[in-house]
């Protein structure tokens, strides 16, 4: 059964402040993975999809990079603000050839202060 | 404006009743999806339809019950049978590349 962890739970960063968001998979055949932003209350932003064919993937002050055969994606940001405090939440996409399903991990909480 | 909307945005059951959460979508996904989601707890999944007319318990089914009549519609029904619903609920609708697109979510308490 695919497990998702992500590590830390909770990380508080000053403002400019570079951060890299760790999230870890205990199978590697996976399809994609997904990078997600949850506000308090909100549903779910895409942030970035990485097919497994891809090693990273660019959007902005974003990027996330996958390691398939370490069952590692992590998640840079650069120049920290305070408008990116969130919950930031991964995925990965198991494909069972009639569905594709989402193993979502728990999340890390990230506060950017002033 | 194209998107997933979720109504109520709020709802309250009492014991023993049965809720419907509406999820409308006008993306033209065919695939769409309901999670459920906990305090300190990764999302869920409860089920998930492919197309019209079909639709495949996830995860956590028991207690739930859906239907897929039309390409835009994905109504998520609670019923009594489902003993802890109180819960964020979250409907989503998946691209050809497989990316998941979000609702706001309907955040359900048993009184």
């Amino acid at each position: 059964k695919q497990e998702v962890t992500q590590i830390p739970a909770a990380l508080s960063v000053p403002e400019g402040e570079n951060l890299v968001l760790n999230c870890s998979f205990t199978d590697s055949a996976i399809y994609n993975l997904q990078w997600f932003r949850q506000d308090p209350g909100k549903g779910l932003t895409s942030l970035l999809l990485i097919q497994s064919s891809q090693r990273e993937q660019t959007s902005g002050r974003l990027n996330a990079s996958l390691d398939k055969s370490s069952g590692r994606s992590t998640l840079y940001i650069a120049a920290s603000q305070p408008g990116d405090s969130a919950t930031y939440l991964c995925a990965v996409v198991i494909n069972t050839g009639t569905a594709s399903k989402l193993t979502f991990g728990t999340g890390t909480r990230l506060q950017v202060t002033l | 404006d194209g998107g997933i909307t979720q109504s109520p945005k709020y709802l309250f059951r009492k014991e023993g009743q049965n809720v419907t959460l509406s999820c409308e979508q006008n993306l033209n996904h065919d695939a769409m999806y309901w999670y459920r989601q906990d305090p300190g707890q990764g999302l869920r999944l409860i089920y998930y339809s492919q197309i019209v007319n079909d639709f495949q318990k996830g995860d956590i089914a028991e207690g739930y019950s859906v239907s897929r009549e039309k390409k835009e519609s994905f109504p998520l029904t609670v019923t009594s049978a489902q003993k802890n619903p109180t819960a964020f609920y979250l409907c989503a609708t998946k691209t050809w590349g497989n990316e998941q697109f979000f609702g706001p979510g309907t955040r359900l308490t048993v009184l």
